[in-house]
């Protein structure tokens, strides 16, 4: 069965790199994605990895994907304060193209 | 262009009630899915539609279901409600396979 798994918590100083890991275990999976989400709002958004690449950057952020171990990253650098938020990994596989299955999430919190 | 849009965004109720929750999707997508946020389950999928058919079903009890109209709107709709239903309700829209974009959400509290 699909599972996606995160850790529960991570906590760096402003100005640091913050590294949130993944891991997954479907191996069909086609897309992963990393979202954000702030005190009482939606999921937004922030970017997806195709399953056949290893790296993916966008300004301040980067995903890794080692897909040998199942293992996702995003690396967030010169993490801000407004950065603090739950971050959730997720993944869509070959047989549901639009159903998101995401992990448990992770609170970054970023200290002054 | 707008984005997702949920309403309402807070909704009370009690046992046994029904709740209808709306959706409208960014202008142009066709698919919406809907999703279930609870603190012990985390984020789970409900359902997903596209062109007014429902095309893939999470694993809930027939007491939720959903439609979608010919202008991609969706609306999704709990029957006899019960309290572990009180969750954090997402919609997202998506026009092709590789992203969704997630509304705020309607938080139901069911008393």
């Amino acid at each position: 069965g699909e599972d996606v798994e995160q850790s529960l918590f991570l906590s760096v100083r402003e100005g640091d790199s913050s590294v949130i890991n993944c891991t997954y275990t479907d191996s069909s999976s086609t897309y992963l994605y990393w979202y954000k989400q702030e005190p009482g709002a939606g999921l937004q958004l922030l970017t997806y990895i195709f399953s056949n690449m290893d790296m993916k950057q966008d300004q301040r952020l980067t995903v890794l994907l080692n897909k040998k171990d199942k293992h996702l990253s995003l690396r967030i650098a010169d993490t801000q304060t407004g950065d603090s938020a739950i971050y959730f990994c997720a993944e869509t596989t070959s047989g549901s193209a639009r159903q998101l299955t995401f992990g448990s999430g992770t609170q970054l919190t970023v200290l002054p | 262009k707008a984005g997702v849009t949920q309403t309402p965004r807070y909704l009370i109720k009690t046992r046994g009630q029904q709740v209808t929750l709306s959706c409208s999707p960014i202008s142009g997508h066709r698919s919406v899915s809907w999703y279930q946020q609870t603190p012990g389950q985390g984020l789970q999928f409900l359902f997903e539609y596209f062109s007014e058919t429902q095309r893939n079903k999470g694993n809930f009890p027939g007491r939720f279901s959903g439609r979608q109209f010919s202008n991609s709107r969706s609306e999704m709709n709990v029957s006899t409600l019960e309290l572990g239903d009180s969750a954090l309700y997402l919609c997202a829209s998506s026009s092709d396979k590789e992203t969704q974009y997630f509304g705020p959400g309607t938080r139901l509290l069911v008393l």
